[in-house]
């Protein structure tokens, strides 16, 4: 089992739909939990960062941690076809010097 | 924002030879950098953590004589993959961070694309 599970999609909605993508984990220890952006051939970019359980909103994006069922999620309110990327959750352990574990990414489609 | 380059972007070589790729922070100061290697439709998977002035950590299965990683400045990490092999090609990402602490942004560079031939 995979320490951390995200479906690659890919995943296509029309524009101003709410999008929602999600990831499980197995290791409970995980405390930190972030939400990256990757557009084909570059770099991943930071969107959410959230600590233990709880929403975090900035903008169009929300990100949800349910810390007892393992399972993390982030919507994405009146997409836009700039929104197009792969979404890569990743998370981190308390006193683990900051390294991040990634799911697999899934690949986003906004249609106009 | 900060910035992290990469260089080159994309680099093509013979079975057997050599290749650097370098990382840079180029407006904040790097304590810690990571390598990352990703294959298509594939997780970022962490190969080592380096620290400024110190010997990189690597991660379980990562050969550290295959893949030679120097930092040895505040702005600068180096990976250099030796005898690069076919199996080799991938996309590989640095990330650069100012501390040490669990809660430091890790901003990433843009990628190197390797194929070897």
């Amino acid at each position: 089992q995979k320490e951390v599970e995200q479906d690659p999609g890919p995943l296509s909605v029309p524009e101003g739909a709410i999008v929602s993508l999600n990831c499980t984990y197995s290791n409970s220890a995980f405390q930190y939990f972030m939400w990256y952006r990757q557009y084909s051939r570059k770099g991943p970019e930071l969107l959410m960062y959230t600590y233990s359980s709880g929403n975090k909103e900035d903008g169009r994006f929300t990100a949800q941690v349910d810390k007892s069922s393992k399972y993390i999620s982030l919507f994405i309110r009146d997409s836009q076809p700039s929104d197009s990327a792969t979404y890569l959750c990743a998370m981190s352990l308390t006193g683990g010097g900051n390294k991040l574990t990634f799911g697999t990414g899934t690949q986003l489609k906004v249609e106009l | 924002g900060a910035v992290v380059s990469q260089h080159p972007s994309r680099v093509i070589c013979k079975s057997g030879t050599s290749v650097k790729i370098e990382c840079r922070s180029l407006d904040f100061q790097a304590t810690t950098m990571f390598w990352y290697r990703q294959f298509p439709k594939k997780s970022l998977m962490l190969m080592a953590t380096s620290n400024e002035g110190s010997k990189a950590t690597y991660e379980q299965g990562v050969e550290k004589d295959k893949f030679l990683i120097n930092h040895a400045s505040l702005t600068l990490s180096t990976l250099t993959v030796t005898s690069a092999h076919p199996e080799d090609s991938s996309f590989y990402i640095c990330s650069a961070q100012t501390g040490t602490g669990d809660t430091d942004t890790q901003y990433f560079g843009p990628g190197t694309r390797l194929t070897v031939l």
